[in-house]
């Protein structure tokens, strides 16, 4: 069984100020990860997400995260947040082993961005 | 652009009836999901279908059904509402293949309300 713990349900950061939202996860195969994220009142869109090949992905909007396998960790990053960001972000993994069992996502993280 | 729709944004029913949330993609997609999302616990996976008028079990299955006639449509059906059934429900969509891999696209969501 596969799970995910994203660490802090608020995470709050200024304006222009690095962000960093923790996964990790729990697999038993070698996993395929993701992050989302969730604008008020919007259903969910990808922001990245890593299958295979370089562990370093870019996604939308100047997000990126680093799979690292020996610390089962998939966090996101951003170098510079803008107001715009304020959202809830979600992490999910995928089981690599060929079943079709869908996403297990996070509980989600409501990132606030102060001005 | 990929577009996922729901039937309704909001919806307020009662201890009992009979509910059906309807979902329709656009981009002729194979694999279709239906998620609750409730504060918390982030997004839990209820049922998900493949290919027409099949249908898998996710996480929660208990207390709802699905009916895929068409590839383009995707119904959720709660045969008798619970007030724990109260929640954000969310439907997606993913092209083909391996599940597990492929981008999902999600619809805006339905908030049921059970009374």
């Amino acid at each position: 069984a596969q799970s995910v713990t994203q660490l802090g349900s608020h995470v709050s950061v200024s304006e222009g100020a690095l962000v960093l939202l923790r996964c990790n996860y729990s697999s038993s195969v070698p996993p395929y990860l993701f992050w989302y994220v969730q604008y008020p009142n919007q259903g969910l869109q990808l922001l990245l997400k890593y299958t295979t090949g370089a562990t370093l992905v870019k996604g939308i909007n100047g997000f990126e995260a680093e799979f690292k396998k020996s610390e089962t960790s998939f966090h996101l990053t951003k170098p510079s947040a803008h107001m715009s960001d304020a959202a809830e972000y979600f992490c999910a993994v995928s089981d690599s082993g060929g079943g079709a069992d869908g996403l297990t996502f996070g509980k989600g993280t409501h990132l606030i961005i102060q001005p | 652009d990929v577009k996922v729709t729901q039937s309704s944004r909001y919806l307020v029913k009662r201890t009992g009836e009979k509910v059906f949330l309807e979902c329709v993609q656009d981009m002729d997609h194979e694999n279709m999901f239906w998620y609750r999302q409730d504060p918390g616990l982030g997004l839990r996976l209820i049922y998900f279908s493949y290919d027409v008028k099949m249908k898998e079990k996710g996480d929660i299955p208990e207390g709802y059904s699905v009916s895929r006639e068409k590839k383009e449509r995707f119904s959720l059906i709660l045969e008798s509402a619970s007030t724990n059934q109260t929640s954000m429900y969310l439907c997606a969509s993913s092209l083909a293949g391996t599940v597990n891999t492929d981008t999902q696209y999600f619809g805006p969501g339905t908030r049921l309300t059970v009374l």
